[in-house]
């Protein structure tokens, strides 16, 4: 079974600065994709960045993007130019490649970490 | 704009209690989803529906149970409510490959 693992549950950040969250990640399997979602306070989860395996190149949006390390089985979270905006529960989750039907469409995630942002 | 929508977001009901939580999603998702959230356990996935009528055990499916008989409509029942389901429920859909979208969530609170 895949698993997926945040071990901060806690991080600070200065507002402006940038920060990184990380994820580690258990696999057997060589095709797979990776996802940060965020939390913020009292509102709907939503979804940061996503990163296919099978893709080199980091997934970029904006201020955040990540470093995918396949073989280390790595998938940490670069926050830039931190703003109070930012300061959520983010979550590291893991879904199942191809094949593509309905019961590899769940996702494992971790247990999440709480970012602050100070001002 | 997908929309996943939770009957309450509030919820306060007694042991024993049969409990319904709904969900509905308006972007004809095949994909339905429901996990609970509890401080330090992260999203723990309880059910999951890939098509009408489907239903697949998640991680932790002791305890509740699922319908879904139209396809924007995923409910979540538990039988008979007990203080260890107090927890935050998160409702979520997709479609079959891209990511999932999440609803408010409801709190229930089981006293």
């Amino acid at each position: 079974a895949q698993t997926v693992t945040q071990s901060q549950p806690e991080m600070s950040v200065q507002e402006a600065e940038t920060v990184t969250l990380s994820c580690t990640y258990d696999t057997s399997e060589s095709d797979y994709y990776l996802f940060w979602y965020k939390q913020p306070p009292s509102r709907q989860m939503i979804l940061v960045i996503r990163q296919e395996a099978y893709k080199q190149q980091n997934a970029t949006e904006n201020r955040f993007s990540v470093n995918f390390q396949k073989a280390a089985k790595s998938f940490s979270l670069k926050i830039s130019d931190s703003q109070l905006g930012d300061a959520a529960m983010y979550f590291c989750a893991y879904r199942r490649g191809p094949p593509l039907t309905g019961a590899n469409s769940k996702l494992t995630f971790g247990k999440g970490i709480t970012l602050s942002v100070r001002p | 704009d997908v929309k996943v929508t939770q009957s309450s977001r509030y919820l306060v009901k007694r042991t024993g209690e049969k409990v319904f939580l709904e969900c509905v999603q308006d972007m004809d998702h095949e994909n339905m989803f429901w996990y609970r959230q509890d401080p330090g356990l992260g999203l723990r996935l309880i059910y999951f529906s890939y098509d009408v009528k489907m239903k697949e055990k998640g991680d932790i499916p002791e305890g509740y149970s699922v319908s879904r008989e139209k396809k924007e409509r995923f409910s979540l029942i538990l039988e008979s409510a007990s203080t260890n389901q107090t927890s935050m429920y998160l409702c979520a859909s997709s479609l079959q490959y891209n990511e999932q979208f999440f609803g408010p969530g409801t709190r229930l609170t089981v006293l």
